[in-house]
């Protein structure tokens, strides 16, 4: 079956702009997950997603936002971009939600601000 | 805050060679997963350790939990230039992963 599919898989966007990625899910899939990676910081979750339900949110600025759909897609948007932005957002679905679920990541989006 | 140590934090070897890679906290964890990463992918789950104790073997790679269920490490034996990623760790949460900041390997033919 097909796996997580993020896009776009880069994008390059100027301070101020705003920018919104998007992940479909394996089918069948109903949480959806964030991550930013960066060097410094590694992977940090930005939200959780279950069932068009925002069910968790890690520690960023309100510029982060996301929403899932009815067919469990999602989106996150960043707002006023700042270089700092910069990173491989990843995206992850699980079939369940707890300690014993397992994630599946997509290839990721790599964000450029200039 | 559950905070994951990883060391070391960069490990280069030759084809051959083995190695441990190691996963700290002064957490306790119900379980511990290690994910890896290549280059330009998404990180790919490789084992869940739930148990105090537990050992799991994927072929050349060795899984183990601490007996306190703080920490745990990967060996790898006889690496291949095919296990060149970056190491994961990451605690399992309601709906959310903690990851360390991982180990990157560099396995040279």
């Amino acid at each position: 079956k097909a796996g997580v599919t993020q896009t776009p898989r880069y994008l390059i966007k100027t301070r101020g702009q705003q920018v919104t990625l998007s992940c479909s899910p394996i089918s069948g899939h109903r949480s959806v997950s964030w991550y930013q990676q960066t060097p410094g910081q590694g992977l940090q979750f930005l939200f959780e997603y279950f069932s068009e339900t925002q069910r968790n949110k890690g520690n960023f600025p309100g510029r982060f936002s996301g929403r899932q759909f009815s067919n469990s897609r999602s989106e996150m948007n960043v707002s006023t971009l700042e270089l700092g932005d910069s990173a491989l957002y990843l995206c992850a679905s699980s079939f369940l939600a707890g300690q014993k679920a397992e994630a599946f990541f997509g290839q990721g989006t790599r964000l450029t601000v200039v | 805050t559950q905070l994951l140590e990883q060391s070391p934090q960069f490990l280069s070897i030759q084809e051959g060679e083995n190695l441990t890679v190691y996963c700290n906290s002064s957490s306790v964890f119900s379980s511990l997963q290690w994910y890896r990463q290549e280059p330009g992918e998404g990180p790919v789950l490789l084992v869940t350790v739930v148990t105090g104790g537990e050992v799991k073997k994927l072929k050349r790679l060795t899984f183990q939990f601490g007996d306190a269920r703080k920490d745990s490490s990967l060996h790898i034996t006889a690496a291949q230039p095919g296990d060149t990623g970056l190491y994961l760790c990451a605690a399992p949460g309601y709906s959310t992963l903690t990851f360390g900041k991982g180990t990157m390997l560099l396995v040279s033919p």
